[in-house]
């Protein structure tokens, strides 16, 4: 079965400080990948896309951004935080439009 | 820009109760999904439903689509207190078919 991971679960870091977040997806292959940020008491908000190693598409222009290094491996990166970028991080995968898409467990970021 | 519009946005209701929650969207859809968040965790994926189906079932979940009226509705039948969560819709209404949440309805299950 699929399995989709997601890491660190919390993280706490200053502004103006680097981030790396990563997600990985098993049990899979060439899966179309998401990064939604859902601030508090708010619905999701679509970071990036990407439906293949290499190919990203941004919906939000900001300063994150991500990388697919791998098929099954999505990293959402920024490299000077604000305060704004506080949220809670979901990587999603589905396998195509027509299909369930399905979340990960989310990083709870805090930008102090 | 916002797809899927639940209502209400809280709702609370005693346990064995039934609970109701409804989502509109503006434009064409090809599914819609509904997903289950419980406080500060990830979205549990509940039931997608096509275009083409108008009622589908998964344990005491019921959900509706009713294309004419953009509209569907989840139903949970004889509640329970670890049924309290945000529940969303979500359509592929994006530009490119991605998905589109809307703010969720909040809903309490007291014991």
């Amino acid at each position: 079965s699929q399995t989709i991971h997601q890491w660190p679960a919390t993280l706490v870091q200053p502004v103006g400080s680097p981030l790396s977040l990563e997600c990985t997806v098993e049990g899979t292959s060439n899966p179309n990948l998401y990064w939604y940020r859902q601030a508090a008491g708010r619905g999701l908000q679509l970071l990036f896309y990407s439906v293949g190693i290499g190919q990203i598409s941004s919906e939000v222009p900001q300063n994150l951004s991500a990388s697919r290094p791998q098929d099954r491996q999505f990293i959402l990166s920024s490299k000077k935080l604000l305060l704004s970028d506080s949220g809670f991080y979901l990587c999603a995968w589905r396998m195509g439009f027509a299909y369930e898409q399905y979340f990960g467990p989310g990083t709870r970021l805090t930008v102090t | 820009s916002q797809q899927g519009e639940e209502d209400p946005q809280a709702l609370s209701i005693q346990e064995g109760e039934n609970a109701t929650m409804n989502c509109s969207y503006k434009t064409s859809i090809n599914n819609l999904q509904w997903y289950r968040q419980n406080s500060g965790r990830g979205l549990v994926h509940l039931i997608l439903i096509r275009s083409n189906e108008r009622e589908k079932h998964s344990g005491r979940l019921r959900v509706t689509l009713d294309t004419s009226k953009k509209s569907s509705s989840l139903l949970i039948t004889a509640s329970r207190a670890a049924d309290t969560a945000s529940y969303f819709c979500a359509t592929d209404g994006g530009s490119q078919g991605n998905l589109i949440f809307g703010k969720g309805t909040k809903l309490s299950v007291k014991p």
